[in-house]
């Protein structure tokens, strides 16, 4: 069984700081990763991916992946009340196209 | 700018019903995919299709039945729905094996079974 953990939270951040999320999973030849953002009631959209090691950055967004680790993170720098969402995060093992996603962690960025 | 489509959004059944989701893509995705999603449970695949005329199962397949009609349609069939069935499905779309190997979702579909 391909695990892939993360805290379910909920994080709670003042406006305006960084948020760390993390995931862990236990397949060491996954090859890709991804990050989803869900805000309740709606579906999963995707806000980062990353397959090499290293650090990712899209705006407020980083990725970063420590494959000898066994980990994936994200960073949302300046957070905003908006950014308040369930953060899921998926792993595709090998190739297969078929990502094994955690239960996600909830986060709320407060005023 | 559809994407990915499914229908109904919101159904109530009572126990041995049955009834189908639809699900409609119209980015000429190669892959398509059945979610469930429950409290605290994360995602959980229930079947998918790597390409038309193929499925396999997923990590909860019991008690439903898929069909890839054609590559823009995979609709999931639940035959005698049972309360614990009760869930938000939803449908995904993935252009692999070319790609990168994001997901595209629906908007869901919410089922309640008395």
């Amino acid at each position: 069984q391909k695990e892939v953990e993360q805290n379910s939270g909920p994080l709670s951040v003042p406006e305006g700081a960084i948020a760390s999320l993390n995931c862990t999973y236990s397949d060491r030849g996954s090859q890709s990763f991804f990050w989803y953002r869900q805000y309740s009631g709606k579906s999963p959209e995707l806000i980062m991916s990353i397959y090499s090691n290293g650090d990712k950055e899209d705006g407020r967004f980083t990725a970063q992946l420590n494959k000898a680790s066994q980990y994936v993170s994200l960073l949302i720098r300046d957070s905003q009340p908006s950014d308040s969402a369930t953060y899921l995060c998926a792993i595709d093992p090998g190739g297969s196209y078929i990502p094994t996603f955690g239960r996600g962690t909830s986060l709320i960025v407060h005023p | 700018n559809a994407g990915v489509t499914q229908t109904p959004k919101f159904q109530v059944l009572k126990t041995g019903q049955s009834m189908t989701l639809q699900c409609a893509q119209d980015m000429n995705h190669n892959s398509m995919y059945w979610y469930r999603q429950d409290p605290g449970m994360g995602l959980r695949l229930i079947y998918y299709s790597a390409s038309e005329g193929t499925t396999d199962k997923g990590e909860v397949p019991n008690g439903y039945n898929v069909s890839r009609l054609n590559k823009r349609e995979f609709s999931l069939r639940l035959e005698s729905a049972a309360p614990s069935q009760t869930s938000v499905y939803f449908c995904a779309s993935s252009p692999s094996p070319d790609g990168t190997g994001e997901l595209f979702f629906g908007e869901g579909s919410r089922l309640t079974v008395l």
